[in-house]
């Protein structure tokens, strides 16, 4: 019963670094997200897939890139760490958009800070 | 511009008595809100949602109100249990094929036993 499994949960990268967080799902979901929450406010959105090989930018984009070429995976590539990018970040995935009965369902995060 | 808002950053409650979250937007193209539980180091995971076509929708002790004409909505627990301390996030949809929710800042519940 996985569900959305990201890893890693936790790492500290030095500013300039750069690296992946790796997502998958097991539920057969048509759309992944990836998700930042930073200290106190809710939670934006970074990048979305609506299939594979589709991908399009959220609400905060700059500073990362993904690729969706398999439904199941959906990693986030961080280039260039900066302090800014300190978070918590979230995947998620549904089976299509929410709508009643389609719900998004998140990992359990993966806690990631810039020194 | 913070389109999802909820105002009260914590909320206390004891065992037993009702809990009231409230949740507010601006956007009008809003038609799908979600209530999300987060515990501590783990991932939010859905509570329930409504449709705006409704005004109400209920899960046992869960209960979310929609107010589309003060674009607000509730969500009530009772009675409150002290497992049920945790954040709590309002999302909304507008729809479409982007599937993006927006996500208010989230309120901290805590049942005192």
């Amino acid at each position: 019963n996985a569900g959305v499994t990201q890893t890693p949960k936790f790492r500290i990268l030095k500013i300039g670094q750069s690296m992946t967080l790796q997502c998958t799902q097991d539920m057969n979901h048509n759309y992944m997200y990836w998700y930042r929450q930073d200290p106190g406010m809710g939670l934006k959105l970074i990048y979305y897939s609506v299939g594979a090989g589709i991908t399009d930018k959220g609400e905060v984009p700059n500073g990362y890139n993904v690729s969706r070429s398999t439904t199941e995976d959906f990693p986030l590539r961080l280039e260039l760490a900066a302090p800014s990018q300190t978070s918590v970040y979230f995947c998620a995935s549904s089976y299509s958009a929410p709508r009643s009965g389609n719900t998004i369902y998140f990992g359990e995060g993966s806690w990631l800070t810039v020194v | 511009d913070q389109q999802v808002k909820q105002n009260s950053p914590s909320l206390s409650v004891q065992e037993g008595r009702i809990s009231i979250l409230n949740c507010d937007y601006t956007n009008s193209m809003f038609d799908y809100f979600l209530w999300y539980k987060k515990y501590p180091a783990e991932g939010p995971t859905f509570l329930i949602s409504i449709s705006s076509i409704k005004d109400k929708n209920e899960d046992g002790r869960f209960t979310v109100f929609l107010n589309k004409s003060a674009k607000h909505l509730s969500l009530h627990i009772v009675p409150s249990q002290p497992g049920d301390s945790a954040v709590y996030f309002c999302a909304a949809s507008s729809g479409g094929s982007q599937g993006n929710l927006i996500f208010g800042k989230g309120t901290k519940l805590s049942v005192k036993p």
